[in-house]
């Protein structure tokens, strides 16, 4: 079955720069998250998109941004990139809430962003 | 706000030993969804499992089986015959629906080491 895809897997970024996450959710998973996970952490809420709109939003930096496609794939945008970004980027999917069984949550791999 | 306890910081035992990783979860809504999530050395999050607040009966799946309890607010994860291959950081996360988005309020994870 498919999975929640995230692209590029590794990227090395120098500080102040920008760095581009994107995520293509499982198909016909209408809800997307990203968390982010420093090294010996648990993963932390940034970001959630219901329908393209943003639905929820936790401890994500004003640096960063994200948002979701029509066809739900969502980039989340992160500049003037510091040295504690480096993480551990999740992307995850679901069906909205409320659908009855559709909530459980999926990860995909992650992209390891390193800040040098 | 909710939160999710995970006392066992790392457990190490030998292949074929059982082992039980403990989750202790609070929470002041009565509707809620609690995971488990396996991390191996790779760094992807796995779905394990999904139990909603209504229903406490227990689950076995294969070597892994799960104990909630309502009463004192856990959901435990037992591994049978332990082997190699589950050595990983293991997450509980709680969800609650009622404002809250569907994001995952995880624990702080247990490392567990199986040796041979």
């Amino acid at each position: 079955a498919a999975g929640v895809i995230q692209s590029p897997r590794h990227l090395i970024k120098e500080k102040r720069e920008t760095a581009t996450l994107k995520c293509y959710p499982i198909p016909r998973h209408d809800t997307v998250y990203w968390y982010q996970q420093g090294p010996g952490q648990d993963p932390q809420f940034l970001i959630s998109f219901y329908e393209k709109m943003q639905s929820d939003k936790g401890s994500i930096p004003d640096r960063f941004s994200a948002q979701q496609f029509s066809d739900y794939h969502s980039e989340l945008n992160m500049s003037s990139l510091e040295l504690g970004d480096s993480a551990l980027y999740f992307c995850a999917s679901s069906l909205e809430p409320s659908r009855g069984s559709g909530n459980t949550i999926y990860f995909g791999e992650g992209s390891w962003l390193t800040v040098v | 706000a909710q939160k999710v306890t995970q006392a066992q910081t790392e457990i190490s035992v030998v292949e074929k030993e059982d082992v039980t990783l403990d989750c202790v979860y609070e929470t002041r809504d009565t509707t809620y969804y609690l995971f488990w999530y396996k991390q191996p050395p790779s760094g992807e999050l796995v779905f394990l499992i999904r139990r909603n607040s209504f229903d406490e009966q227990n689950e076995i799946s294969g070597r892994y089986s799960w104990n909630f309890q309502k009463s004192t607010s856990s959901f435990n994860f037992t591994i049978t015959a332990s082997q190699v291959v589950d050595s990983a950081v293991y997450f509980c996360a709680l969800v609650i629906l009622t404002g809250g988005g569907n994001k995952l309020t995880f624990g702080t994870g247990t490392q567990l080491k199986v040796e041979l």
